[in-house]
């Protein structure tokens, strides 16, 4: 099945927000408002840090911010810093009782 | 405070099945409000929805893995399991047991992940 589409890589300095796409279709992103997103740090398991477009688990830090507009979905992070290099991963429910993960994102901060 | 391990062979032969199995411990894996997946990730690329299984028995998969996918769910052992049939070389990743809030809101648990190896 086809994945939804995030750009490779973004950067910004310290500080700085960020935003990060992630584009669908009308059967998942479009269509649900069961978008979340995932932080992977190099060498362990991805961590949710929003789900259901804009919500945040306890412990995620408000600087994590997320939204929808159509067929897009969003990732901000505001007041960048350097913990938050990392891959970032979104999913959505897809119909047919599937589940879709974009292709992910590498934020550098520079 | 909810955890969940894989075990199985790491390492496979093209052609034979991939078999692994997640211990949920710390919590009970009967739960409705949870399905328990998988999902890999192939050596520096992203991730992948494989499938997930309800504790009543019903199983979703992804449709481009389905036709070679078996999955179950133990509640006696609090253990849920994965078998891959027919591998190749592409069938290679980290493997991922996870908890998926219904209804696949988000993969809110994930376990520290198992590589699978496929070669000869």
């Amino acid at each position: 099945q086809s994945a939804l589409t995030q750009p490779a890589s973004v950067s910004g300095a310290p500080g700085q927000s960020i935003t990060i796409s992630c584009t669908g279709t009308s059967s998942d992103v479009g269509g649900y408002n069961y978008v979340s997103w995932y932080q992977q740090l190099p060498g362990t398991a991805p961590k949710l840090i929003i789900y259901d477009v804009s919500d945040r688990p306890s412990g995620v830090s408000n600087r994590f911010s997320g939204s929808k507009s159509g067929n897009t979905a969003s990732l901000t992070i505001s007041g960048l810093q350097a913990e938050d290099e990392a891959d970032y991963y979104c999913s959505s429910y897809r119909r047919g009782d599937t589940l879709v993960f974009g292709g992910g994102t590498k934020l550098t901060v520079l | 405070q909810l955890q969940l391990q894989e075990s199985g062979p790491g390492l496979v032969k093209p052609s034979e099945t991939l078999s692994l199995t997640c211990t949920v411990s710390g919590g009970s894996i009967s739960s409705s409000t949870y399905y328990w997946g998988w999902i890999r990730q192939p050596p520096g690329k992203g991730l992948e929805w494989i499938g997930c299984v309800h504790s009543s028995g019903s199983t979703y998969a992804n449709p481009s893995l389905k036709s070679r996918l078996t999955m179950s769910v133990d509640t006696s052992y609090n253990q849920f399991s994965l078998r891959l049939s027919s591998v190749t070389a592409a069938d290679t990743a980290i493997y991922f047991c996870a908890r998926l809030v219904t209804w696949f809101r988000a993969v809110d648990l994930w376990g520290q992940g198992a590589l699978g190896t496929v070669s000869s």
